[in-house]
């Protein structure tokens, strides 16, 4: 799977558009990138995924570099809610051999008023 | 919204003694899974369970941890011998097929404390 590279942590300011970044330069033409965040140690909560091109939804949108090399999780509205841990995820999807997810250490974003 | 349950949600148990989480995931899912999450550490992969076998496993889950789907309903994660290191948050996720097998539907965790 393709290592990801996120920052530690970030700060957003609520109701402004909170941009998580991610870099994951080995990624592979099969491998999709995932977001997941958790809040607060509850289980973590998908949010998004795509592969090449940009995606929308209730959630969250997520940007994809036209080399892939790197994406952009926009949370257009942060409110005090999305604090949390957020995870990108590299993996191929549909696999029968490993649907497991790696967790690395996230960006801790927190909003503030 | 549909949602996967695990009961209890705080666990205490002496060390050495044999544990049983359990999960009730998503009721047309097919894909099954435990994590942990050590107090302060990353999420970590247990096992995946599939058509009644487990089809992954990590390096943590060794001769101690069994799991099984004793009914159409539950997921459970035994812990046969505890021991302090086991003290972490459990997480029982599922997926719907394949898919989606990566779109995993989170329960809310059992804490898990071995004194």
């Amino acid at each position: 799977d393709a290592k990801t590279t996120q920052p530690p942590s970030m700060d957003c300011a609520e109701g402004r558009a909170a941009n998580l970044p991610c870099n994951h330069s080995t990624i592979s033409g099969n491998e999709y990138v995932y977001w997941y965040r958790q809040i607060h140690s509850q289980g973590p909560q998908y949010i998004i995924h795509g592969l090449k091109n940009n995606e929308t939804n209730e959630m969250a949108s997520l940007i994809i570099t036209e080399d892939r090399k790197s994406s952009t999780l926009i949370l257009p509205h942060a409110t005090l809610r999305d604090t949390a841990v957020y995870y990108c995820i590299v993996r191929v999807a549909r696999s029968r051999a490993g649907n497991m997810l790696t967790f690395g250490g996230g960006t801790r974003l927190m909003v503030k008023p | 919204e549909p949602e996967v349950t695990q009961t209890p949600s705080h666990q205490v148990t002496q060390m050495g003694q044999e544990v049983i989480l359990r999960c009730v995931p998503i009721s047309n899912h097919l894909y099954f899974y435990w994590y942990r999450q050590i107090l302060g550490q990353k999420v970590e992969f247990l096992v995946s369970f599939y058509n009644n076998e487990i089809s992954e496993k990590s390096e943590i889950f060794d001769d101690q941890f069994s799991v099984e789907r004793p009914d159409g309903s539950n997921f459970t994660l035994k812990i046969r011998s505890t021991k302090l290191e086991d003290s972490a948050m459990y997480f029982c996720a599922s997926t719907p097929g394949l898919d989606q097998s990566l779109e995993a539907f989170f329960g809310q965790g059992t804490r898990l404390t071995v004194v």
